[in-house]
């Protein structure tokens, strides 16, 4: 499996119902970003938790990162049909002065109204 | 917020032509900026990071010769894909961030569409 790797790939709920997507990951990191995308159209960054941060809220979001398992999660409560979208975790990693950020291949979300 | 943009959204060109995107930081100085690639359903995959002023640096698997990379100035950065083939068609979304430290926010554009013929 690569590194960032989402589950599940897709999912689809009900407008009001919580999502919960996972994250998982193989090396080291400096820090975790979650992501969204519409459909075809650019990536909006949500939330950013560091290596040492273990919840992190902003919103109707919250992330958590279990270093020592190497996953995170994205919930997303009270959901709403513009919540509709891809979500992506993307891990940071500081390599010889240089960050690499490599992405998962996202959760696809629908929220049906 | 942040906005980066990128021109143009989209693209179609024969086969064997050279076609160049900008990305731009509208309202900020982006030390860094990303370019990254997304094939339909797939994630994106870092292509290569540049630095305002330095030679790009490229993620392994991409021909350096064939994706240019000019970062002139803290507020624009150019991807120009050389030669391109039908195989090179994808999204194409840059990425720019406006501190150096690792836990700056990347600031995506909306990306272009590269359908070559």
């Amino acid at each position: 499996s690569q590194q960032g790797e989402e589950d599940p790939q897709a999912l689809s709920i009900q407008e009001g119902e919580n999502a919960t997507m996972n994250c998982s990951y193989k090396t080291s990191i400096n820090n975790l970003q979650w992501y969204r995308q519409n459909s075809g159209r650019g990536l909006v960054h949500l939330i950013l938790i560091r290596s040492n941060e273990r919840e992190k809220h902003s919103g109707r979001l919250r992330v958590t990162l279990d270093t020592s398992k190497k996953s995170s999660s994205l919930l997303i409560t009270a959901s709403r049909a513009a919540d509709t979208a891809s979500y992506f975790c993307a891990t940071v990693l500081d390599s010889g002065g240089y960050q690499k950020v490599t992405f998962g291949i996202g959760t696809k979300l629908q929220v049906i109204p | 917020g942040a906005v980066v943009s990128q021109h143009p959204s989209w693209v179609i060109c024969k086969s064997g032509t050279s076609v160049k995107i900008e990305c731009r930081s509208l309202d900020f100085q982006a030390t860094t900026m990303f370019w990254y690639r997304q094939f339909p359903k797939q994630s994106l995959m870092l292509m290569a990071t540049s630095n305002e002023g330095s030679k790009a640096t490229y993620e392994q698997g991409v021909e350096k010769d064939k994706f240019l990379i000019n970062h002139a100035s803290l507020t624009l950065s150019t991807l120009t894909v050389t030669s391109a083939h039908p195989e090179d068609s994808s999204f194409y979304i840059c990425s720019a961030r406006a501190g150096l430290a690792l836990s700056d926010t990347q600031y995506f554009g909306p990306g272009t569409r590269l359908t070559v013929l």
